[in-house]
Parts: C-alpha cells; sequence; structure tokens
C-alpha cells in the first residue's frame, strides 16, 4: 500500500525550531518529488515547499522562505522540514504530498502549534 | 504568490450538475496545462481528483470532470451524491512560486 505518514508536530514558543519527518513506504521513493503543504485551522491549503527526487531543485513559497529548509534521505525513504524561526501564522496541518502530474497521494498530516 | 480565486459556496440538489471555477492569470492558469483539483473531506487529508486540467487519476469517477477557458478552470461533478459534499481546492503551476492553491469552495448536497 502506498502510504506516507508524517511526525515530529507539537507545540513551540514563537521563534523556536521544529522538525517535520514523513515516511514513505509502498512506493520507490527515490522517483518521485515530494512537497510539503500546509493548512491553518479553518483555512485553505497553502503550498510550503518542492523537493525533486535528487534533491537537486528545491522551492520555497516566499512566507518561509529563508525559515524552512526541505530534505529528504532516499535510502531512509524519508521527507523532512526543518522549521526555525518559527511564527504564530505557521501554527497549521502540515502534510507531505508526493508529485507526479498533481500531488496524488497524500499523508494523515502533523499539527504544528506555535504559542506562548 | 496570490491564491487563486474560487467561490466561497456552491450547493447542489442530488442528481444535479454543479461547477466550480477557478480565476487566475496568465502567469498561472491560463499560461499551463498543469491545473489540479482536490477535495477534502473534513478532518481528512486532501484527495486528487483531477490533474493536467482534466485528467482523473485511476479510482476517481467519472462524474468529476476539468476544463480550462482562458485564465478560468473549471470543476464540474454531475450526478450529484451527498458524499460529494466537501471542500474542493484548485492547484496550478505557475512562473513565480512554482505552486499555489485557490482558496477553496465548500459544496453542499441540499
Amino acid at each position: 500500500e502506498v502510504q506516507l505518514v508524517e511526525s515530529g508536530g507539537g507545540l513551540v514558543q514563537p521563534g523556536g525550531s521544529l522538525r517535520l519527518s514523513c515516511a514513505a513506504s509502498g512506493f520507490t521513493f527515490s522517483s518521485y518529488s515530494m512537497n510539503w503543504v500546509r493548512q491553518a485551522p479553518g483555512k485553505g491549503l497553502e503550498w510550503v515547499s518542492y523537493i525533486s527526487s535528487s534533491s537537486s531543485t528545491i522551492y520555497y513559497a516566499d512566507s518561509v522562505k529563508g525559515r524552512f529548509t526541505i530534505s529528504r534521505d532516499n535510502a531512509k525513504n524519508s521527507l523532512y522540514l526543518q522549521m526555525n524561526s518559527l511564527r504564530d501564522e505557521d501554527t497549521a496541518v502540515y502534510y507531505c504530498a508526493r508529485h507526479l502530474t498533481g500531488m496524488d497521494v497524500w499523508g494523515q498530516g502533523t499539527t504544528v502549534t506555535v504559542s506562548s | 504568490q496570490s491564491a487563486l480565486t474560487q467561490p466561497a459556496s456552491v450547493s447542489g440538489s442530488p442528481g444535479q450538475s454543479i461547477t466550480i471555477s477557478c480565476t487566475g492569470t496568465s502567469s498561472d492558469v491560463g499560461g499551463y496545462n498543469y491545473v489540479s483539483w482536490y477535495q477534502q473531506h473534513p478532518g481528512k487529508a486532501p484527495k486528487l481528483m483531477i490533474y493536467d486540467v482534466s485528467n482523473r487519476p485511476s479510482g476517481v469517477s467519472n462524474r468529476f470532470s476539468g476544463s480550462k477557458s482562458g485564465n478560468t478552470a473549471s470543476l464540474t461533478i454531475s450526478g450529484l451524491q451527498a458524499e460529494d459534499e466537501a471542500d474542493y481546492y484548485c492547484s496550478s503551476y505557475t512562473s513565480s512560486s512554482p505552486w499555489v492553491f485557490g482558496g477553496g469552495t465548500k459544496l453542499t448536497v441540499l
């Protein structure tokens, strides 16, 4: 079964850091580009970051550029999002999503709450 | 990175057809055939319903169809069913972002 499982969310104070992970199974992870997408409480989807299969191409949304870092370990079938200098507005459910033509496989999400 | 424009809500009765619009610019929707549509039920992860403007992934009902004219893409759901009640989001490749989502449309089945 093709599956993505996020972990690493939690409560963090403003200015703090958190590292999210996404474990992939059931497909050849190293062949696919991946995305992080977030959804603030009661709000719509917001694309956060993209990484190509070989990590050669990386993009960030302006709202997280300079604060978040996407990475992957194809040997461990894992995707990561290092989040630094967190702000209240980063509070959201964070999803990892496989990218083919469209984001065709999504994880269940992990919740990040930034609050003092 | 402005979000694509979708109506906040649409509604329809069982068996009817509805269309959700997604308006962008020539830098996103109008400039590329990389528009996708996602369905999201409350508390669940989004599900890909349409990719590359009008293609359905395997397993998605043929009641769902997509199209594009100029800077506006559309999702049509025919033979509306109670289970179609959900939030729907469009997404497009853009020349700057490179991906952007619409604000979402809440579909109510009356």
